[in-house]
């Protein structure tokens, strides 16, 4: 069965500081891979995806995360993080053979110090 | 307008009751999702539904029941409300069956007293 694994329960970083997010899934087949943002008390939101091509992705906010398939991992990053980045983050996938469906991982809280 | 929206935001009810969320999206979307958000944050799936057939329905309590009269409304019932029930439900839909992802509604945050 497909899993998505999200080692990092909760980061606390201060501003400006530089952040990775670590992300790795478990399924042989082709993926598209998201990362999800919710914000405190709100729904979640997409920030970046992976379908095919450049496995560098750029997203909203200064996010971009690199897919390496060779370590099954999808690992989020920002060079410089903002005190409105708090919130939780949510790598997931959607395998192709899977009966329509995105596995989410368990999430990682980001607290950033002001 | 709001792509993917429920009603009601807040449910707070008794053990026992039964009571029901509403989602619609106006997106054009073929399949639509019930998400349960537990207190640590954890997604699971519940149901989908893919142009009103239902094509994912996980391990959920027989007390839940999906019903989608179109494919842009996806509703769901619970009966007898149990404490175990309170958590954040969300909405989802999407083309291509989650393919290029979802796009969630803002959520039903649902307390059993």
């Amino acid at each position: 069965a497909q899993s998505v694994s999200q080692h990092n329960h909760h980061v606390i970083l201060s501003e400006a500081a530089s952040l990775e997010l670590g992300c790795n899934y478990s399924y042989g087949g082709t993926v598209n891979l998201f990362w999800y943002v919710q914000y405190p008390g709100q729904h979640l939101q997409l920030l970046l995806k992976y379908f095919s091509g450049d496995p560098l992705v750029k997203g909203i906010k200064g996010f971009e995360a690199e897919f390496i398939k060779s370590k099954f991992s999808f690992n989020l990053r920002k060079p410089s993080v903002q005190w409105s980045d708090t919130a939780e983050y949510f790598c997931a996938v959607n395998a192709y053979s899977s009966a329509s469906k995105i596995i989410f991982g368990s999430g990682t809280r980001l607290s950033i110090r002001p | 307008d709001t792509a993917v929206s429920q009603t009601p935001k807040y449910l707070v009810t008794q053990m026992g009751n039964d009571k029901s969320i509403k989602c619609e999206q106006n997106l054009g979307h073929d399949t639509m999702y019930w998400y349960k958000q537990d207190s640590k944050k954890f997604l699971k799936i519940m149901f989908s539904y893919n142009n009103k057939e239902l094509i994912i329905n996980e391990t959920v309590p027989n007390r839940f029941s999906p019903k989608s009269p179109d494919k842009a409304h996806l509703n769901l019932h619970i009966n007898s409300l149990e404490l175990g029930d309170s958590a954040v439900y969300f909405c989802a839909s999407s083309q291509l069956q989650g393919a290029y992802g979802y796009t969630f509604g803002s959520g039903t945050r649902l307390t059993v007293v």
